[in-house]
Parts: C-alpha cells; sequence; structure tokens
C-alpha cells in the first residue's frame, strides 16, 4: 500500500505559466488536503476535498489557484500564471475520514518560479 | 486569532543527549495536539497526538506533555541520535474541525 505520493517532486515554471501539481491519496482515502510550506514557516491550509467536491477553499487565493478531486485519478492543484510569490513547496495530506487525526503526508513539490 | 508558537527556533545537541522542545497555542476550541517531525526535503510524519483528557503520550524515545490548562505542551527527546536532525512541528486541531493550525517548528540538530 503505497504512501500519498506527489509529482513531481520538483518543478520549474517561468513567470506567467502554469503549474500543475498532482497527488494520488493513500489507497481507501477519500479526503485530500492540500498545505503551502513557505521557507522558514509553517504549514497553511489550501483547500479539502473530498471525491468530487471542495469543502474549503477558504485558505486558498481566489484568483489563479484551483484545485479539483475528480472520481478517477489524482487531485490535481493548478496555479495560473504562476509570479515569483509562488514559490514555495506544497504538500498533499489524505485521510479515510474527514476526522483527519490519521491523515497521511506526501513528500510534497517544491515549485520555483523563475 | 488561532496561533501556534514554538520555542525554541533552532537547537543544535550533542548526539546521546536530551533535550525538550516547546509549544504554546492560543486554539479554540480545542480538539487534539498534535507532534510531527518533518526530515530536510520531506513530508511530515506523525509522532503522537493527544486529546484534551490526555497529559502525556510516548512514542519510543519521544514523550509528549499536554497542559490544557495554561495551553502549553513539550516533546522530550532521551538519547538523541543522528537521525533525529530535523524540524519538529507542533499542530493543534479545531473541534470537530479538519482545520490545523500548525507551528513554525523547531528546527533540531544533533551533533556527533
Amino acid at each position: 500500500n503505497a504512501g500519498v505520493m506527489q509529482n513531481p517532486r520538483h518543478l520549474v515554471r517561468r513567470r506567467g505559466q502554469e503549474a500543475r501539481l498532482r497527488c494520488s491519496p493513500m489507497k481507501g482515502h477519500s479526503h485530500v488536503y492540500w498545505y503551502r510550506q513557505l521557507p522558514e514557516e509553517g504549514l497553511k491550509f489550501m483547500v479539502y476535498l473530498q471525491k468530487e467536491n471542495i469543502i474549503d477553499e477558504s485558505g486558498m487565493p481566489k484568483e489563479r489557484f484551483s484545485a479539483e478531486f475528480p472520481k478517477e485519478g489524482p487531485s490535481i492543484l493548478r496555479i495560473q500564471q504562476v509570479v515569483r510569490g509562488d514559490s514555495a513547496a506544497y504538500f498533499c495530506a489524505s485521510s479515510l475520514a474527514r476526522d483527519n487525526t490519521e491523515a497521511f503526508f506526501g513528500q510534497g513539490t517544491r515549485l520555483t518560479v523563475v | 486569532k488561532n496561533q501556534v508558537e514554538q520555542s525554541p527556533q533552532s537547537l543544535i545537541i550533542l548526539e546521546g543527549k536530551n533535550c525538550t522542545l516547546q509549544c504554546n497555542y492560543t486554539v479554540s476550541p480545542f480538539s487534539n495536539l498534535r507532534w510531527y517531525k518533518q526530515d530536510t526535503g520531506r513530508g511530515p510524519v506523525s509522532l503522537t497526538i493527544m486529546t484534551f483528557s490526555e497529559n502525556t503520550k510516548s512514542n519510543g524515545r519521544y514523550t509528549a506533555t499536554l497542559d490544557a490548562d495554561t495551553k502549553q505542551s513539550s516533546l522530550h527527546i532521551t538519547a538523541s541520535q543522528l537521525s533525529d536532525s530535523a524540524s519538529y512541528i507542533c499542530v493543534v486541531s479545531v473541534d470537530s474541525n479538519y482545520q490545523l493550525i500548525w507551528g513554525a517548528g523547531t528546527k533540531l540538530i544533533i551533533k556527533p
């Protein structure tokens, strides 16, 4: 049973390009959470999704950012027209239930905008 | 405002020594408090989870304490090993919610 898989591990994008970050949750997990971590800072909640539904996107910027978790396939965090300030590590976690006591994290995607 | 503060920001100790990391929180309503270990370049891994009624919980050489009255927690590491070098993050869960409030972490370096 593989853990939470994120890809790519590292992503470099030029300003104005689009970034697509993928997260495959653990087998059987239908709850996915995305976090952003800036250097020397704690993780910041972005969005919580359950299969095909966005439950809470209060931590995600309203412009340029979107997330989905389709019925089939991984969850996708999409950043359009990236800017330098988007450079960060993006972590995905998954859990069996809404109560994410047993949430497991992926290794993260490090996005660098040049 | 829900906040989690950790101290010290960083710590260097010799292999084999013990250390204690601190966490203060102002999160309400409180559900549980977790300590995570995050190795450089990797995702956080859960060490302990404590609810309101638990005062202490151990996981091998890691022992976490919780004082819900003063809203303080500590993580004690005994007989440190080189592999303990990592960031240790205190996280508080908001009651009946999936929201987690993350501290900035304590960066621990173990020197041989």
